[in-house]
């Protein structure tokens, strides 16, 4: 069964809406977990790490007052795309890492197109 | 971590079997050799990893050169639902836990 829940799976949403993706990791705590975004037909490339307890990390070019991340809970993350234009419209998916580190367990996606 | 370098795309008929190669000459001793797939429309799912000796599990197998500088993911068996593009990822032991995802190969299965 899935290991990583991710809610919603597709958002549709207006220009300037601020948009909420859970990641919830089933079973097992995560201190950390990590938020990735693709792009048509381009490959996954990390936006930040979330960590329990702590702010996020942000990947070099990501501006974190826009993806904001809340690593709320040892089983739940969170990324809020705030102010969401059109530019932002991307697959975005978090991943969980195994308590041992390897492999990572992948959400199916949250598909954002902003209008 | 260091860098591979796979096709950007193979075509396979179904029940066939399948030779995925990555090349990953600037390998590390502690490099492990991780292999992951993405369905269309959802995320990467783990398929294998390895170190040195050549890997089995009930997905694939991986056989890894004896110079650690290329591997092979092998489908044995090629179905419809192995069209995905795959990823070949060198992952540190050591290191922390994201991935750095390459191109990957597109994989389309023939029926």
């Amino acid at each position: 069964g899935a290991v990583v829940s991710q809610h919603p799976s597709w958002v549709i949403c207006k220009s300037g809406t601020s948009v909420k993706i859970e990641c919830r990791s089933l079973d097992f705590q995560a201190t950390t977990m990590f938020w990735y975004r693709q792009f048509p037909k381009q490959s996954l490339m990390l936006m930040a790490t979330s960590n329990e307890g702590s702010k996020a990390t942000y990947e070099q070019g990501v501006e974190k007052d826009k993806f904001l991340i809340n690593h709320a809970s040892l089983t739940l993350s969170t990324l809020t795309v705030t102010s969401a234009h059109p530019e932002d419209s991307s697959f975005y998916i978090c991943s969980v890492p195994d308590p041992g580190g390897q492999p990572q367990h992948f959400g199916d996606g949250t598909r954002l197109s902003i209008l | 971590d260091a860098k591979t370098t796979q096709p950007n795309s193979m075509e396979s008929n179904e029940e066939e079997p399948v030779h995925l190669p990555c090349n990953h000459s600037t390998i590390s001793g502690t490099d492990y050799i991780h292999w992951y797939r993405q369905l269309p429309s959802q995320g990467p799912e783990y398929v294998i990893h390895g170190l040195t000796s050549n890997v089995n599990n009930r997905m694939a197998s991986l056989a890894i050169a004896e110079d650690r500088k290329s591997s092979t993911l092998i489908l044995h068996r090629a179905t419809l639902r192995d069209a995905a593009v795959y990823y070949c990822i060198l992952k540190d032991w050591a290191g922390s836990y994201q991935l750095t995802f390459g191109k990957g190969t597109k994989l389309s299965v023939i029926p």
